[in-house]
């Protein structure tokens, strides 16, 4: 069965740093995208980013290239998602999810994590 | 970057109604897309990939037809445990892009 497991809620305040995780299990994590996508409050989805953990290759979207980076462990199965300063408009919900492949350069999530809420505030 | 757009925004309809939910591309994307249903408060669950294939384990009463810029979701008979908000996404290139989802609530 595939699974993704997120770490837990966490409460920043502004300026600090961050990194969140989700471990894979039931599917070749290393060959296998993983991404994320960000769900804030009263908002819509939106695609922050993905990592193939097998050679590190990472893909962001221009709206979080530069803010965010995208990491994996692939001796724990593990991806990661960081911020090295955190500002309260990064308040969101964010989910990890394996991502398909079926097309070059194209992809979309098909097994998604719990989520992990984000709360930055002073 | 290829926008999708999705009408309604926003939907209530009777228990065993059908109920369609359309999403616009603002360039062909032939058959990359799919659809989401995303329960309050619950992760997203993929319904629909390739415009019309159906996820494992996805209930019949959902279908999805389309290709280039028009797509659909339809609900054949609508269950209470379709209360959700919508969510197509573009992938036929990066970035992903989803639409601003359609809120669909029963009467």
């Amino acid at each position: 069965e595939v699974q993704l497991v997120q770490s837990g809620p966490e409460v920043k305040k502004p300026g600090e740093s961050l990194k969140i995780s989700c471990r894979g299990s039931g599917y070749s994590f290393s060959t296998s995208w993983t991404g994320w996508v960000r769900h804030m409050p009263g908002k819509g989805l939106e695609w922050v980013g993905i990592i193939y953990p097998y050679d590190s290759d990472t893909k962001y979207s221009p709206s979080f290239q530069g803010r965010v980076t995208i990491s994996a462990d692939r001796s724990i199965n593990t991806a990661f998602l960081q911020w090295s300063s955190l500002m309260t408009s990064d308040s969101a919900m964010y989910f990890c999810a394996r991502h398909v492949n079926p097309v070059t350069n194209g992809y979309y999530p098909d097994y998604w994590g719990q989520g992990t809420p984000v709360t930055v505030s002073s | 970057d290829i926008q999708m757009t999705q009408s309604p925004s926003s939907l209530s309809a009777s228990v065993g109604d059908r109920v369609t939910i359309t999403c616009r591309a603002s360039q062909g994307i032939n058959e990359y897309l799919a659809w989401y249903q995303q329960r309050p408060g619950r992760a997203p669950r993929l319904l629909i990939y390739g415009a019309s294939f159906l996820q494992s384990g996805v209930p019949s009463r959902f279908s999805g037809s389309g290709s280039g810029t028009d797509f659909t979701l339809t609900i054949s008979s609508l269950q209470p445990e379709d209360v959700a908000t919508y969510y197509c996404q573009k992938y036929n290139s990066a970035p992903i892009t989803f639409g601003q989802g359609t809120r669909l609530e029963i009467k």
